[in-house]
């Protein structure tokens, strides 16, 4: 495979349940993101993985637990999420050494919560 | 810090006609410059970007986008439209300098709509 892959694509889950999405990226990039795409809202990034570091948007509660264990995988687990969580998760990676290198972006994870 | 507007939420273009999608950006410094596009259901796609040289970037499918300093505008641009090309447009703006952060700001997204 190449590019930026996600899984699973689409995913229903209950307020109580614990739950976990993965991104892989084949690009031999050294940095890897988390957004949250909402209708009528703007891009919101989550968080950022590289090699220097780990980079949190503040406002992004505790229900949502990134994990990087190595440069080419993602993880985003989630656990008591509300309904309000419900959301297309978009990975993205890029070589982050030169700032002018652009993002690749996975397809996304469909996320409804009930 | 660097943030970056487009200041329309929805662009109405007939087919065949030019289009235009406006992008402007603020950033102490000078900005390298990206447009993405998002189909239904699937990613960002990287269209083009401006670094350094021609002011005019030509990209994917057909778009364009003229970097403007003095104005700090890199507005998208085709000179003819096509239904395919109804999408979300994505503006990104990063700064150039040393110790500028490889993470981009984005724009809030303007949907574009070709009609047949």
């Amino acid at each position: 495979e190449t590019g930026v892959t996600q899984t699973p694509r689409h995913l229903v889950m209950g307020m109580t349940n614990k739950k976990s999405l993965k991104c892989e990226q084949h690009l031999g990039h050294n940095a890897m993101y988390w957004y949250k795409q909402s209708a009528k809202k703007p891009l919101e990034l989550m968080f950022v993985y590289s090699l220097e570091e780990r980079v949190e948007n503040n406002s992004v509660p505790s229900r949502f637990s990134p994990e990087c264990p190595n440069s080419s995988h993602l993880f985003l687990h989630l656990h008591t999420l509300q309904p309000e969580d419900s959301a297309l998760y978009l990975c993205a990676s890029s070589q982050a050494r030169a700032t002018y290198n652009e993002q690749f972006f996975g397809p996304g994870t469909r996320l409804t919560v009930l | 810090a660097q943030s970056v507007a487009q200041p329309e939420d929805q662009v109405n273009v007939a087919e065949g006609n030019p289009l235009t999608v406006k992008c402007t950006y603020s950033v102490s410094g000078n900005p390298y410059l990206f447009w993405y596009v998002q189909y239904p259901n699937r990613g960002l796609q990287f269209l083009l970007k401006y670094i350094t040289g021609d002011n005019l970037v030509k990209g994917s499918y057909g778009f364009e986008a003229e970097f403007n300093k003095s104005q700090t505008s890199f507005h998208l641009k085709k000179p003819s439209a096509l239904v395919s090309d109804s999408a979300l447009y994505f503006c990104a703006v990063r700064l150039v300098e040393s110790g500028g952060s490889y993470i981009p700001t984005f724009g809030r997204g303007t949907s574009l709509i070709v009609h047949p």
